[in-house]
């Protein structure tokens, strides 16, 4: 069936570096690609999408690529904050109209 | 705040019993999408729903149903809890019923079954 991959689970980087979650998809018919970020306690928050017919969106400190072809994309973020603290989930769209979302990636960012 | 309202926020119950969970989208929203948050399986989709009418199911249980009601608000309710129901239960909203279309959550409705 439909498998989004996140990878890491966990990172942890100090702050001011950079930090990049992977992920990859299986459903071909995919064609929307959004990111979400999840404090403590609280929903998940989108911070930026990407559609298929572009490899690249950037958002000040946060840029995400796709390539189609190798059905993976990725969320880079520059800079990082203590505040950027968070889980993150990448998720695809399905043909059904719905999202399939990564298991998350747990970012710390040590001041 | 997302505009997105899931009531109540904790829950406790026993195994066995039954309970509601509801959510109001944002305002203008006819799209509402349901999904589970477990520890070990990140966030899976159950359901959705568009302008009172099931569009999508996921992974969701026969003992578990949900419905969208005339003014968009939507329940779902699980019979017959088990203790592996205990789970972060999120809904979403977006304006259409295409996935291309930014969902958006809400605090989620925390469930414990003891």
């Amino acid at each position: 069936g439909e498998n989004v991959e996140q990878h890491p689970s966990t990172l942890s980087v100090q702050e001011g570096d950079s930090a990049v979650i992977k992920c990859t998809y299986s459903d071909s018919a995919s064609n929307y690609f959004p990111w979400y970020k999840q404090e403590l306690g609280k929903g998940p928050q989108l911070i930026i999408d990407i559609r298929s017919n572009v490899g690249e969106k950037k958002d000040q400190r946060i840029a995400v690529t796709l390539n189609k072809t190798a059905k993976h994309f990725s969320l880079h973020i520059t800079e990082t904050q203590p505040e950027d603290s968070a889980v993150y989930f990448c998720a695809a769209s399905t043909s059904q109209g719905n999202l399939i979302f990564g298991k998350g990636t747990k970012l710390s960012v040590k001041p | 705040d997302s505009g997105v309202t899931q009531t109540p926020k904790h829950l406790i119950t026993a195994t066995g019993q039954r309970v509601t969970l509801r959510c109001s989208p944002r305002s203008g929203d006819l799209s509402v999408y349901w999904y589970q948050q477990s520890l070990d399986q990140g966030l899976q989709f159950l359901i959705h729903y568009y302008n009172g009418e099931e569009r999508a199911k996921g992974n969701i249980l026969e003992r578990f149903s949900a419905q969208q009601f005339p003014d968009l608000h939507s329940e779902l309710n699980l019979s017959s809890l088990e203790l592996g129901d205990s789970a972060l239960y999120f809904c979403a909203s977006s304006f259409e019923s295409r996935a291309k279309n930014i969902q958006y959550f809400g605090a989620g409705t925390r469930l414990s079954v003891l």
